[in-house]
């Protein structure tokens, strides 16, 4: 049971250089999401999906960019790596509206030089 | 969007010992979770409240709902070295924003 998968696990960057990452879950689940995790703040919502084809900006969504083609995989790009954005992301999914538990990835660990 | 507070940021304490981790919002939620994150990996569901006043029991740890449904308390009893982690507390907006504290870093000593 590979649940929710992230690739890859760590990152280096230099500023201005694009990526993306990839959120892959084998659960059928509707929902996605993904979160930036930087000391003494938490989890910080950047985008979220909640079916196929749809995307939604959460509290940070600012130099990112999602997109959701296949119900299992959730994409989080960016175009233009800044310092600011060196952080560990999560994926994370759940099964629907009503079904309220998240599945999260192992986490992506990014540096932006 | 809904702000979550948890408080204390950190906690080192002696194994055995009792504590309370808190979580507090201006605003209601449709539910209320706990997770728990260890170093390297990503959070784990502890629980999930939802009725106002609610009360769940998990092994030593507590977690109670605030009739308000704005609140939510998480008590360990006799803490042990293995309940050392990052403890979130998350709201539910409504079936789809899951909405995060910064977390409460609890270290346990033997």
């Amino acid at each position: 049971n590979a649940g929710v998968t992230q690739t890859p696990k760590f990152r280096v960057l230099k500023t201005g250089q694009s990526m993306t990452l990839l959120c892959a879950q084998d659960m059928n689940h509707e929902y996605m999401y993904w979160y930036r995790q930087d000391p003494g703040m938490g989890l910080r919502l950047i985008h979220y999906s909640v079916g196929e084809g749809t995307t939604a900006k959460g509290e940070v969504p600012d130099g990112y960019n999602v997109s959701r083609l296949k119900k299992q995989n959730f994409l989080l790009g960016l175009e233009s790596a800044a310092p600011s954005q060196t952080s560990v992301y999560f994926c994370a999914s759940k099964r629907n509206r009503q079904n309220t538990e998240a599945f999260f990835g192992q986490g992506t660990r990014l540096t932006v030089v | 969007t809904q702000l979550l507070e948890q408080s204390p940021q950190f906690l080192s304490i002696q194994e055995g010992e009792n504590l309370t981790v808190y979580c507090n919002s201006s605003s209601v939620f449709s539910s209320l979770q706990w997770y728990r994150q260890e170093p390297g990996e990503g959070p784990v569901l502890l629980v999930t409240v939802v009725t106002g006043g609610e009360v769940k029991k998990l092994k030593r740890l507590t977690f109670q709902f605030g009739d308000a449904r704005k609140d939510s308390s998480l008590h360990i009893t006799a803490a042990q070295p293995g309940d050392t982690g990052l403890y979130l507390c998350a709201g539910v907006e409504y079936g789809n924003k899951l909405v995060f504290g910064a977390g409460t870093i609890l270290r346990v000593k033997s």
